[in-house]
């Protein structure tokens, strides 16, 4: 089946510091997302891309579908303490959405 | 509106005995499908459907059956449980492509 590479693993960085992270797959997606997970809850989504090349912010999140429709990244900038959680990568195709295996973020006052 | 809900938030079963996983959506959606969560594996795609009558298999659906008989609700079903079967399950419900969790079952078998 499709597999998705999602990097880094888990990431410290200090408050207001940028975050960057990536998935990558070997096959296309139509769809890529991006989702947040607080301890206990289920995943939240953040971000939605629906064609390659597009470029979306939702206030200090933006996400880009890349070009070959096999990856897709994440930035964070001025990160703040309740942006700690795991955040997935998704990417869909027709009925079939695979799960990146998480980036745990850990942000120091 | 109080979206996807599922029942119970925790459950420990014995190897071999069954239960139901429930969940429920008020939100209208034909799509919903069951994920496992796995330490370092993301989410895990069991089984789905896209509306009533209709469920179609995911990545990992053996051990597990669903049926969907109204619109609303989208059990899964362990047979037999297993310890390979311990994880945290997730019930979602799709529109368009926006995708919603439920809070989640987690499952310890022994």
């Amino acid at each position: 089946g499709q597999q998705l590479n999602q990097s880094p693993q888990s990431m410290f960085i200090q408050e207001g510091e940028d975050v960057s992270m990536n998935c990558t797959s070997s096959s296309i997606f139509n769809t890529w997302l991006w989702y947040k997970q607080d301890p206990g809850e289920g995943p939240v989504l953040l971000i939605a891309l629906y064609k390659a090349g597009e470029l979306t912010s939702n206030g200090r999140l933006t996400a880009q579908f890349g070009i070959t429709r096999k990856d897709s990244f994440l930035n964070i900038s001025a990160s703040i303490p309740s942006d700690v959680g795991i955040y997935f990568c998704a990417g869909q195709y027709n009925n079939d959405m695979r799960f990146g295996a998480g980036t745990r973020l850990t942000v120091k006052p | 509106n109080a979206g996807v809900t599922q029942t119970p938030k925790f459950q420990v079963l014995k190897t071999g005995q069954s239960m139901t996983l429930q969940c429920a959506q008020d939100m209208n959606h034909e799509y919903m499908s069951w994920y496992r969560q796995d330490p370092g594996m993301g989410l895990r795609l069991i089984h789905y459907s896209v509306g009533a009558g209709i469920t179609d298999q995911g990545e990992v659906p053996n051990g597990y059956n669903v049926s969907r008989s109204t619109t609303e609700d989208f059990p899964l079903r362990l047979l037999s449980a297993a310890p390979s079967q311990t994880s945290v399950y997730f019930c979602a419900s799709k529109w368009g492509y926006e995708q919603y969790f439920g809070p989640g079952t987690r499952l310890t078998v022994t």
